[in-house]
């Protein structure tokens, strides 16, 4: 059975400061997700990635695959506080038909 | 705004009732996931309907069942509510292809007395 593990659970940092989230899985997989959900919100789709050394960015966000390690990061740079929020990663197996997400990070940037 | 609708917003039943949720998805999305996510947890996946069929199964007992209509429209249904079953509920909808990007909607949070 798939299973993804997401370190930290919980990062608290400052504002300015760069961090990095993983996101490890256990079986190969087609497709790999990250999401943001801020408190009582619903999932917003930040990052998909398709193939083995993909990278993408978003401001203050990067995200990368590394399908031989079934490893992905999340890499903040220069955090803000607007980016306080519960980042997950998941992880799409097409053939069973299901996402498997992590357990989340949340990320408190403080000023 | 990802064009899913769900509802209602909130929900409170007690143990041993049935309840219906709803999910209306974007115009051609010929797929929709269920999901549970319980308070400080990542979702769970329940089922997936394709085509008005089931197309994939989480582990989740037959009591949750699901329909999807033609019309992009989906249910989920939850017979014999227990305590644990209460969770925010994401439908999210998707029209395969390269990505298989998941589009969520806000959620019903269920509340089980």
């Amino acid at each position: 059975e798939l299973k993804v593990e997401q370190n930290p659970l919980f990062l608290s940092m400052q504002e300015g400061k760069n961090y990095t989230i993983y996101c490890n899985y256990s079986t190969t997989s087609d497709r790999l997700y990250w999401y943001r959900q801020d408190p009582g919100k619903s999932l917003e789709s930040l990052f998909v990635l398709l193939s083995n050394g993909a990278v993408k960015q978003e401001g203050r966000l990067m995200a990368s695959l590394d399908t031989k390690a079934r490893l992905s990061t999340l890499h903040i740079t220069a955090a803000v506080h607007d980016l306080s929020a519960t980042y997950f990663c998941a992880v799409l197996s097409t053939n069973a038909g299901k996402s498997t997400f992590g357990d989340g990070t949340t990320l408190t940037v403080k000023p | 705004e990802t064009g899913v609708t769900q509802s209602p917003t909130h929900l409170i039943k007690t143990r041993g009732q049935q309840v219906t949720l709803r999910c209306s998805s974007q115009s051609g999305h010929n797929t929709v996931s269920w999901y549970q996510q319980a308070l400080g947890q990542g979702p769970q996946f329940i089922f997936q309907y394709y085509r008005e069929e089931e197309n994939g199964r989480g582990n989740f007992p037959p009591r949750f069942s699901g329909l999807q209509f033609p019309n992009y429209s989906s249910e989920l249904n939850v017979n014999a509510l227990e305590l644990d079953d209460s969770a925010l509920y994401l439908c999210a909808s998707t029209l395969l292809g390269p990505t298989d990007t998941q589009y969520f909607g806000p959620g019903t949070r269920l509340t089980v007395l």
